[in-house]
């Protein structure tokens, strides 16, 4: 199947730094979504971008299909941006097809 | 809109009882739903794709019989963990396709905390 990985692992900002996220994946994919889950475990939709540039206030993303990549942006951190990044790739139609494979994640601290 | 919901969000029950999750989907239609589990500080494992009117596929791996999946209707689908065991305790969340829009986008569910004794 599918492989994606996510870099860094782990990554500890001061309170209005910015970073950037980034998503590999092994194969053409015709969904990438990314993904922010709270402390409750909820996952936060962030963009749907198997293609293309999208930008939502302070967060952007940017995906590369040819070279197989997708970046996040985080811009002016603040604390509340802490939590899990899951970045997700699909790469089928119909049914079963449409499943999402997930990297293992980003985890960001915000330090006040 | 693109709300899915869960029920319930937190359950604790003994070894050897059986244990039902709903999933919805409040404000689409939804016709393939899946179902994950995450174990504390991992990521995201598929259980299952369920689609409606039909049976469910399951990924390498995962016990048909012991996660019966049923998706009844285009806003409803649920997992139940049949003679759950301490193993089974998990965090198992849910996820829905709007096949409306004609994109492969996924909404989830908040999911829900199995604690079985």
């Amino acid at each position: 199947g599918i492989q994606v990985e996510q870099s860094p692992p782990d990554l500890i900002l001061q309170e209005g730094a910015n970073s950037t996220l980034r998503c590999n994946f092994s194969d053409s994919v015709n969904n990438l979504q990314w993904f922010h889950q709270n402390p409750w475990g909820q996952l936060i939709n962030l963009f749907y971008i198997p293609s293309g540039t999208k930008q939502n206030g302070r967060l952007s993303a940017t995906t590369v299909a040819t070279e197989r990549y997708s970046l996040l942006y985080i811009s002016s951190s603040q604390t509340t941006d802490s939590g899990v990044y899951f970045c997700a790739v699909g790469r089928g139609w119909g049914g079963s097809n449409y499943k999402l494979t997930f990297g293992k994640g980003t985890l960001l601290t915000v330090n006040p | 809109g693109a709300v899915v919901s869960q029920h319930p969000s937190r359950v604790i029950c003994k070894s050897g009882t059986s244990v039902k999750i709903e999933c919805r989907s409040l404000d689409f239609q939804a016709t393939t739903m899946f179902w994950y589990r995450q174990f504390p500080k991992q990521s995201l494992m598929l259980m299952a794709t369920s689609n409606e009117g039909s049976k469910a596929t399951y990924e390498q791996g995962v016990e048909k019989d012991k996660f019966l999946i049923n998706h009844a209707s285009l806003t409803l689908s649920t997992l139940t963990v049949t003679s759950a065991h301490p193993e089974d305790s998990s965090f198992y969340i849910c996820s829905a396709r709007d096949g409306g829009t004609g994109y492969n986008e996924q909404f989830f569910g908040p999911g829900t905390r199995l604690t079985v004794l």
